[in-house]
């Protein structure tokens, strides 16, 4: 399956703590994404790393990618109530006729 | 500029039944893709057009689908009859770059 996977399923931390999310996927990819859905709404894209980039910031978040070991992490620092949600690594393949979601990483934020 | 919208936002449907989610992409977009995530697995996707025309629809899932786009602008799919396995939220997207999808808010669909 081309299909990114995240780990963890399910990660609960405090208000303020970082929290690191992965993905593995299998083959070649043009560019990999990081959507968030908040529940009951839709998903809003978070940032996106291009294959020929190890690493990106956007604001508290900070996204690595290895193709040698076909992985990514998503990093979330200083975190907040309000980044509860569930976070989905999508990778695009080269010829970008579709995007390959996972099952996502469930993040709960305790005040 | 207004977001990609779907309607209904949630529907509750009996199996057999028949339901049809709509999804209006951003204005200009090309192309439009659906997905759906079933009983909190991976969103996966389903099909995806270019204007009108259906560019793949490899993800459909079997027959009781159909998906369509007229005139390029707003895309239906339609299940019928539905079945307890097509509960799940059903996601649109559209887009003009290719790396680009911008996402609605999905429509959730219990079939009970």
């Amino acid at each position: 399956s081309q299909q990114g996977e995240e780990d963890p399923q399910a990660l609960s931390i405090q208000e303020g703590e970082n929290a690191t999310m992965n993905c593995s996927y299998k083959t070649s990819i043009n560019n990999l994404q990081w959507y968030r859905q908040n529940s009951g709404r839709g998903l809003v894209h978070l940032i996106l790393i291009r294959s020929n980039e190890r690493e990106k910031h956007s604001g508290r978040l900070r996204v690595t990618l290895d193709t040698s070991k076909k992985s990514s992490s998503l990093l979330i620092t200083a975190s907040r109530a309000a980044d509860t949600a569930s976070y989905f690594c999508a990778t695009v393949p080269y010829n970008f006729n579709k995007f390959y979601f996972g099952s996502g990483t469930k993040l709960n934020v305790k005040p | 500029e207004a977001g990609v919208t779907q309607f209904p936002s949630h529907s509750v449907i009996e199996k057999g039944q028949t339901v049809t989610l709509r999804c209006d992409p951003i204005s200009g977009h090309d192309n439009l893709y659906w997905y759906r995530r079933v009983m909190g697995k991976e969103i996966k996707f389903l099909l995806h057009f270019v204007k009108e025309s259906k560019q793949d629809e490899s993800g459909m899932p079997n027959n009781r689908f159909l998906a369509e786009r007229t005139g390029g602008t707003y895309s239906t799919l339609k299940v019928q009859p539905a079945e307890l396995e097509d509960s799940g939220v059903y996601f649109c997207a559209s887009s003009q770059l290719p790396d680009t999808q911008y996402f609605g808010p999905g429509t959730r669909l219990t079939v009970l």
